[in-house]
């Protein structure tokens, strides 16, 4: 079975951090995303990977950044946590031109105080 | 621009009877859809998916319709069961591209 394993399930931060959500999948897929889920708005596309080194921004990329070092590696930064980021951040990985979809990891919910 | 639509927030069903989801679509370039389905503090599991090629796929108690000319597509659970209650996601592939686009998901309660 395909994994992809969140590094926190629950995480507490200060306005004016800097955070952290690590992502790893075990299945050397290509694509890796990062999406945020919120009531009412649905999955949103925060940042996504198609290889080591390179990522493209989705749709709300604004107060965000990632990293690609590791193929199995995808973690995604928030500069200066702010409250209107309070979310539950779901990291997923896919095989390139794969028509099944995504593996999604069990989600970070991330509480900014 | 809201490209795969799921206009219905929440769903309530009594167990045993249908339940049906729909979703609406604005792109014709997509290609394949899928169904997720997610329960709270987990991640989205993948449900049942369907080509535009084809206008059904069923898998057990799910079925998933597909209207091309109509851009719609629906996912019938029978019977519904308490443990299906969760939110569905609708989502969509276009040719070539690596992204899934996600509809905002319905909240389906299955009452005993």
């Amino acid at each position: 079975d395909v994994k992809v394993t969140q590094s926190s399930r629950y995480l507490v931060k200060r306005t004016g951090e800097k955070v952290f959500l690590e992502c790893v999948q075990d299945m050397d897929h290509e694509n890796m995303f990062w999406y945020r889920q919120d009531p009412g708005l649905g999955l949103r596309l925060i940042y996504f990977s198609y290889d080591v080194k390179m990522k493209e921004k989705g749709d709300i990329p604004e107060g965000y950044s990632v990293s690609r070092e590791k193929k199995e590696r995808f973690s995604l930064i928030l500069e200066s946590a702010s409250t209107n980021q309070t979310s539950m951040y779901l990291c997923a990985s896919s095989l390139e031109g794969v028509w099944y979809g995504y593996t999604f990891g069990s989600g970070t919910r991330l509480t900014v105080v | 621009d809201q490209q795969v639509k799921q206009n219905s927030p929440s769903l309530s069903v009594q167990e045993g009877r249908i339940s049906i989801l729909n979703c609406d679509y604005t792109n014709s370039m997509f290609d394949y859809f899928l169904w997720y389905k997610k329960y709270p503090a987990e991640g989205p599991t993948f449900l049942i998916s369907i080509s535009s090629i084809k206008d059904k796929n069923e898998d057990g108690r799910f079925t998933v319709f597909l209207n091309k000319s109509a851009k719609h597509l629906s996912l019938h659970i029978v019977p519904s069961q308490p443990g299906d209650s969760a939110v569905y996601f609708c989502a969509a592939y276009q040719g070539g591209s690596e992204k899934l686009v996600f509809g905002k998901g319905t909240k389906l309660t299955v009452n005993p």
